[in-house]
Parts: C-alpha cells; sequence; structure tokens
C-alpha cells in the first residue's frame, strides 16, 4: 500500500493561474511531512516541513499546509520559473523514521 | 559549504560489473541516506545509517550494500549489477533538533547509472 499518494501527476497553468497540488498520507506516526522542488536533472531541493496538522508555511508564491490526512501546496500567480517537479514526503515514527516519497507533480506554467 | 556531493556523475557498467558510488556531505549531519529513482516510481531508499559506523536496510536494500566509516562520506556498492540496478541514484543528509525533529533532508545531485 502506497503510504504517499500525490495528485495531479501533471499541471499545466498559464502564467498567473493559482492553484493546489496534494499530497494524501496513510503513516500513522508521522514524524513530519515534506516539499521538495526537483529541476531536471538535479537533486530534490528543500521547500518546507510541515510537523503537525494546522501547520502552515510559506515562501514566496508557494504555501504549504497540513492536515491529519494530506497536505496541499498552494502556488499563487505562478510564473514560469516555477516549473518543475513538486515532490513530498513523510517520515514515518513506526518504522524506523524512514523517509517515504510520493511519485510527484510535474508542473508547467505557461507565460 | 559544498552541501552533498557524488561521485561519479554518471557511470555504464556491464551486469556483473561491481562498482561504487561515493557520498559525502560536509555539514557534519548523522544521518545519511541513499536512494533510487526510477520513472513512475518515486525516490525509494535503499540504505542509510544514523551515524559513523551504523548502517541500516531500507525499503529495496537487495542488491546493494554501504559502509560508513567515517561521519562524512556514506557508500554504496553494487557486487554484481544487474539491468535492474540502472536508475538515478541521490545521496542525502539530514540532522535532528533535540532528537526528535528533522527540518530537512539535504540531496546531492545524482549518480545516473546504466547498467548493460
Amino acid at each position: 500500500e502506497d503510504q504517499v499518494t500525490q495528485s495531479p501527476e501533471a499541471l499545466r497553468l498559464q502564467e498567473g493561474e493559482s492553484s493546489s497540488l496534494n499530497c494524501s498520507y496513510t503513516v500513522s506516526g508521522l514524524r513530519g511531512l515534506f516539499w521538495y522542488r526537483q529541476d531536471p536533472g538535479k537533486g530534490p531541493e528543500f521547500l518546507f516541513t510541515l510537523y503537525s496538522a494546522g501547520e502552515e508555511k510559506e515562501k514566496e508564491r508557494l504555501k504549504a499546509t497540513l492536515t491529519k490526512k494530506e497536505s496541499f501546496l498552494h502556488i499563487t500567480a505562478p510564473k514560469p520559473e516555477d516549473s518543475a517537479t513538486y515532490l513530498c514526503a513523510v517520515q514515518d515514527a513506526m518504522s524506523g523514521n524512514q523517509f517515504y516519497f510520493g511519485t510527484g507533480t510535474s508542473l508547467t506554467v505557461i507565460p | 559549504n559544498a552541501g552533498v556531493t557524488q561521485t561519479p556523475k554518471f557511470r555504464v557498467l556491464k551486469t556483473g560489473q561491481s562498482m561504487t558510488l561515493l557520498c559525502a556531505q560536509d555539514m557534519n549531519h548523522e544521518y545519511m541516506y541513499w536512494y533510487r529513482q526510477d520513472p513512475g516510481m518515486g525516490l525509494r531508499l535503499i540504505h542509510y545509517s544514523v551515524g559513523e559506523g551504523t548502517t541500516a536496510k531500507g525499503e529495496v536494500p537487495d542488491g546493494y550494500n554501504v559502509s560508513r566509516l567515517k561521519k562524512q562520506n556514506f557508500l554504496l556498492g553494487l557486487e554484481s549489477a544487474a539491468p535492474s540496478q540502472t536508475s538515478v541514484y541521490f545521496c542525502a543528509s539530514s540532522y535532528e533538533l533535540a532528537g526528535v525533529r528533522t527540518p530537512s533532508q539535504f540531496f546531492g545531485p545524482g549518480t545516473r547509472l546504466t547498467v548493460l
């Protein structure tokens, strides 16, 4: 059973068109939920960590929120340079604090 | 700071050959990880280490071995490479705050491995 599911798999937005990416998780011992950005041919780049339901974090045009079942990455007025794959991961205290990653959402922002 | 570095960046092996991937970090992090990334599968944990001299199995450890003889280095070995091990390999490191929270993982640039 997948511990982390991301949707949609791919998203195309016009520049300035706001939207949200979803990350749902099923681990029972959530230690933290992480969002990363990955550009083609590069390693994931850290964006946010959320630890408990109700927590929110913001960085420029990005805002991450967390509930007991899922997290959202809200993108406000995106620009073409926001195009990338966004990865979600959870750290599970019930399995030796291992990290489980979703398959990502590929975002394309069209000028 | 260089952060997390990986060598080599690219490698092509023949089935049955062996090789070692090197990961180095200069942030004095206790925790280090090896992942593989395959299309449609996401990042999957191979092995990890919670400190110098320690290693543990992750989600997909078969066919790989690791060693952490120095705190700053984490080596991933393939003893007899198979085509199923064709993948992009990422190393990461992290630390804990007060033994409870992991603020983030820092990733290296990756090694693209092809096994023919």
